[in-house]
């Protein structure tokens, strides 16, 4: 169980373009999901917080016009990444939660390798 | 604020030795914890982690980890390494409502 996928797991995009990164809770609902970034050697920086059916919060320094989150479901939430450029080359992890308990442990997707020619 | 150090940015261990990974944190409850590993461009797979109880934890692989509340640690450790445990090691904390705090970063590098 707490299975979490991503899609693409990797993608190759030209500079200028916008790329969308799927995260699905498959079977369980997830009442909130969480963006990461990932560089090379680096450990995972939290982006976005998101909560069904409501706007995400962004961490300090992270554009919400350039990264645009949507959790229309309760399985589903989406990375947008807008007018993409080769600094947002990256390694992009989704994880995702259920709500109700004092702690819900986060369940991580696999990851998403976006590299901006 | 709350803080999570892992004080070796990378160890060598040489295969079949015991293994300790150091983890390190600061906050004034006791929190939820976790270690996961991340081999080359995969994602974070879940070892062990702690919410309550028994201070010992048994996890995936071979490996444990055992809370200390007295010195806020909550090291990894495992009898005997094998070259495929290879990959970079994350600390976690779990404070309120699912949020996550990791650590910078173990790699672990296993000579023959």
């Amino acid at each position: 169980g707490a299975v979490v996928s991503q899609h693409p797991s990797r993608v190759i995009c030209k500079s200028g373009t916008s790329v969308k990164i799927e995260c699905r809770s498959l079977d369980f609902q997830a009442t909130t999901m969480f963006w990461y970034r990932q560089f090379p050697k680096q450990s995972l920086m939290l982006m976005a917080t998101s909560n069904e059916g409501s706007k995400a919060t962004y961490e300090q320094g992270v554009e919400k016009d350039k990264f645009l989150i949507n959790h229309a479901s309760l399985t589903l939430s989406t990375l947008t990444v807008t007018s993409a450029h080769p600094e947002d080359s990256s390694f992009y992890i989704c994880s995702a939660a259920t709500s109700g308990g004092p702690y819900n442990e986060q369940f991580f997707g696999p990851g998403t390798r976006l590299t901006v020619l | 604020a709350q803080s999570v150090t892992q004080p070796d940015i990378h160890i060598t261990v040489s295969e079949g030795a015991s293994l300790e990974l150091r983890c390190n944190y600061s906050y004034g409850a006791t929190p939820y914890l976790f270690w996961y590993v991340q081999s080359p461009g995969q994602g974070l797979q879940l070892l062990l982690k702690y919410f309550s109880g028994d201070t010992l934890v048994q996890g995936i692989k071979g490996f444990e980890a055992e809370f200390k509340r007295s010195q806020s640690s909550f090291n990894l450790r495992k009898p005997s390494v094998h070259w495929s445990d290879a990959a970079e090691y994350f600390c976690a904390v779990g404070l309120g409502y699912s949020t996550l705090t990791f650590g910078k970063g173990t790699m672990l590098l296993v000579s023959p």
